[in-house]
């Protein structure tokens, strides 16, 4: 079974650092991106970052809210991802997903590619509060 | 960054209506475009990504249409099981955003 299972959450402070992981079973895990969104209490989906799969560099992208205090690498001889969260604030609060990237083909055109979050994990919940 | 917004922010109907969530981005975004599923305490779960791919295992009253920067997502013969939340997401260029949500309730 193609699975993800997040780990690592819990209450911090402010200011502190909390490292979470995801790990893979079911797949094969470096053939694929990874990518971590979160969710405020009651409130919609927020993109956190990705990771790009080594074939293509392994290379990170970030969304503004976290550039520069959040880190994501991956651990493909363990299959899993790693997010390492510092600097923490107030409105990081949130429950935490991470996710398979997918990437379709397109049919009408080889040179283009789809990309979808195929594959979610449970989530895990970080509390930052004093 | 792309603005993506959804409409309704939510709707009552009842099981065995045909229900209609459209999305519209800022700017063009081709056919990167996806929906998801989520109910509460739940992940999201990917419904149909290009704008009008159906995921594998997806029930077929699900579809998808659109392409530039308006998109629809039709629920045909709504299913108990089909009242939650829906989010249109678009993957043409990072920070990848989300619609803020349409939630279909039980009428």
């Amino acid at each position: 079974e193609v699975q993800l299972v997040e780990s690592g959450g819990g209450l911090v402070q402010p200011g502190r650092s909390l490292r979470l992981s995801c790990t893979a079973s079911g797949f094969t895990f470096g053939d694929y991106g990874m990518s971590w969104f979160r969710q405020a209490p009651g409130k919609g989906l927020e993109w956190v970052g990705f990771i790009r799969r080594k074939a293509y560099g392994g290379a990170t992208e970030y969304a503004a809210s976290v550039k520069g205090r959040f880190t994501i690498s991956r651990d493909d001889s363990k299959s899993i991802a790693y997010l390492q969260m510092n600097s923490l604030k107030t409105e990081d609060t949130a429950v935490y997903y991470c996710t398979r990237v997918r990437r379709f083909g397109s049919s009408s055109n080889p040179d283009v590619y789809y990309y979808g979050l195929d594959v979610w994990g449970q989530g895990t919940t970080v509390t930052v509060s004093s | 960054d792309i603005q993506m917004t959804q409409s309704p922010s939510s709707l009552s109907a009842s099981v065995g209506d045909r229900v209609t969530i459209t999305c519209r981005a800022s700017q063009s975004i081709s056919s990167h475009l996806n929906w998801y599923q989520q109910k509460p305490g739940k992940a999201p779960k990917l419904l149909i990504y290009a704008a009008s791919s159906l995921q594998t295992g997806v029930p077929s009253g699900f579809s998808g249409s659109g392409s530039g920067t308006d998109f629809t997502l039709s629920i045909n013969f709504l299913q108990p099981e089909d009242f939650a939340t829906y989010y249109c997401q678009q993957t043409y260029s990072t920070p990848w955003t989300f619609g803020q949500g349409t939630k279909v309730e039980i009428k």
